[in-house]
């Protein structure tokens, strides 16, 4: 059963530090977003990527993340500094045409 | 742009009601509709989906029908179990978007014994 793999499943950092988020698609899957969710603003869309290529960040800030696809089976988003406002779960879903599936999140907390 | 919007929630049943979960859209073009489940600490799976106007998705007793005339896609089941306790999303995709999903706010659902 194919599943969309999420690294690491928890962290925890303190404010200015870098982290980084990694997502291993489905195989054959050539679309990836990056959601996250917090209790307060719900699901937001900040990135996705057709064949590796970006399509739309309009939902990340841009002065601190950051998202690539070196390659078709992995996704990396990065926030650096990392500031509290950034405790949140970060999904990252693949998809082949319209439906798309999640991956567990990493849940991050900035002290 | 295009909009989800879901019933209010939280949602208490007790086990073996009926379930209903409002959901319209608005969009342009035919899009196709979503639900979408979260259990505690997991991500979205999909529950069902419905592509066409007078389509209906099903699964795991879960059913809901695209009404293009009334902009709705309804979640229902017909005796809820405690299992069923979770979060529900309605989505679209306007099917130009690469799969792009818009999504409803969610809907908390918990089922009592």
């Amino acid at each position: 059963d194919a599943r969309v793999t999420q690294t690491p499943r928890h962290k925890v950092t303190e404010m200015g530090q870098e982290v980084t988020m990694r997502c291993q698609p489905i195989l054959g899957h050539n679309t990836v977003f990056w959601y996250r969710q917090t209790m307060m603003q719900g699901l937001e869309l900040l990135a996705y990527f057709r064949n590796r290529a970006p399509l739309d960040d309009s939902g990340m800030p841009k002065d601190r993340f950051s998202a690539e696809m070196p390659d078709a089976t992995l996704a990396t988003l990065k926030i650096q500094p990392s500031e509290p406002r950034d405790s949140a779960v970060y999904f990252c879903a693949s998809g082949l045409v319209e439906t798309q599936y999640f991956g567990p999140g990493t849940r991050l907390l900035v002290l | 742009g295009d909009s989800v919007t879901q019933m209010e929630g939280p949602v208490t049943l007790s086990e073996e009601a009926f379930l209903t979960i409002n959901c319209t859209y608005t969009a342009t073009g035919y899009p196709s509709l979503f639900w979408y489940v979260q259990y505690p600490g997991e991500g979205l799976q999909l529950l069902l989906k419905a592509t066409k106007a007078d389509d209906k998705g099903s699964n795991k007793g879960f059913e809901a029908t695209y009404r293009k005339e009334t902009t709705s896609f309804h979640l229902e089941k017909g005796s809820v179990q405690v299992s069923d306790s979770a979060v529900y999303f309605c989505a679209l995709s306007d099917n130009t978007s690469y799969g792009k999903l818009t999504f409803g706010q969610g809907t908390i659902l918990t089922v009592h014994p």
